[in-house]
């Protein structure tokens, strides 16, 4: 059975960083890409981007560059989002989810908050 | 970007209903559509990919359609567990695009 676990919820001030892990098991990790989606308080859903879980390459959606980057630990089998200046509107629920096409599988759901 | 537009935003039924959900894109996008449902406080879950293809484990009284620009999710027989928000995604191209989602609360 395949698992994404992620990183538990996160308190920051703006101006912070914060880096979310997206650990996964019972699989290849190279057979699936990684896909980010944001989810603001009582909004819908909203992909970020996506990272090439063979080569490490990401392509980041527009509106998530610059401040948002996306990586891995392939000896971890770990995806991670790691967000710098943080700002109150990045107060969200942030999933991975892996899949190209179909998002078969999706992480529990790391809540960061940004609040001073 | 390909925008996905789902109606209706909302939708109130009762179990043992039969609804329907549509999601429009502005462009064509074959059958590259999947849909997800998510219940309060949880992660999505696939329900159908590629337009019409029911995802393993997923109950049979959901079905999905369309192919091009219009597509549809139909849940016969309402159960009290679907009462839940449904999102359309497009894989057709990048970025992948959701809908806004559709609210299914009960009457």
């Amino acid at each position: 059975q395949v698992e994404l676990v992620q990183s538990g919820s996160e308190l920051k001030k703006p101006g912070a960083s914060v880096k979310v892990s997206c650990k996964t098991s019972d699989y290849t990790f190279t057979s699936y890409a990684m896909n980010w989606v944001r989810q603001a308080p009582g909004q819908g859903l909203e992909w970020m981007g996506w990272i090439n879980t063979n080569t490490g390459y990401p392509t980041y959606a527009q509106g998530f560059t610059g401040r948002f980057v996306f990586s891995l630990d392939t000896s971890v089998t770990t995806a991670y989002l790691q967000i710098s200046s943080l700002k109150a509107e990045d107060s969200a629920v942030y999933y991975c989810a892996s899949g190209y096409d179909k998002f078969d599988y999706w992480g529990q759901g790391t809540l960061v908050t940004v609040s001073s | 970007a390909i925008q996905m537009t789902q109606s209706p935003s909302s939708l109130s039924a009762s179990v043992g209903d039969r609804v329907t959900i549509t999601c429009r894109a502005s462009q064509g996008i074959r059958n590259d559509l999947g849909w997800y449902q998510q219940k309060p406080g949880k992660a999505p879950k696939l329900l159908i990919y590629a337009a019409s293809s029911l995802y393993v484990g997923v109950p049979s009284r959901f079905s999905g359609s369309g192919s091009g620009t219009d597509f549809s999710l139909t849940i016969t027989s309402l159960q009290p567990e679907d009462f839940a928000t449904y999102y359309c995604l497009q894989d057709y191209n990048f970025p992948r695009t959701f809908g806004q989602g559709t609210k299914l609360e009960i009457k």
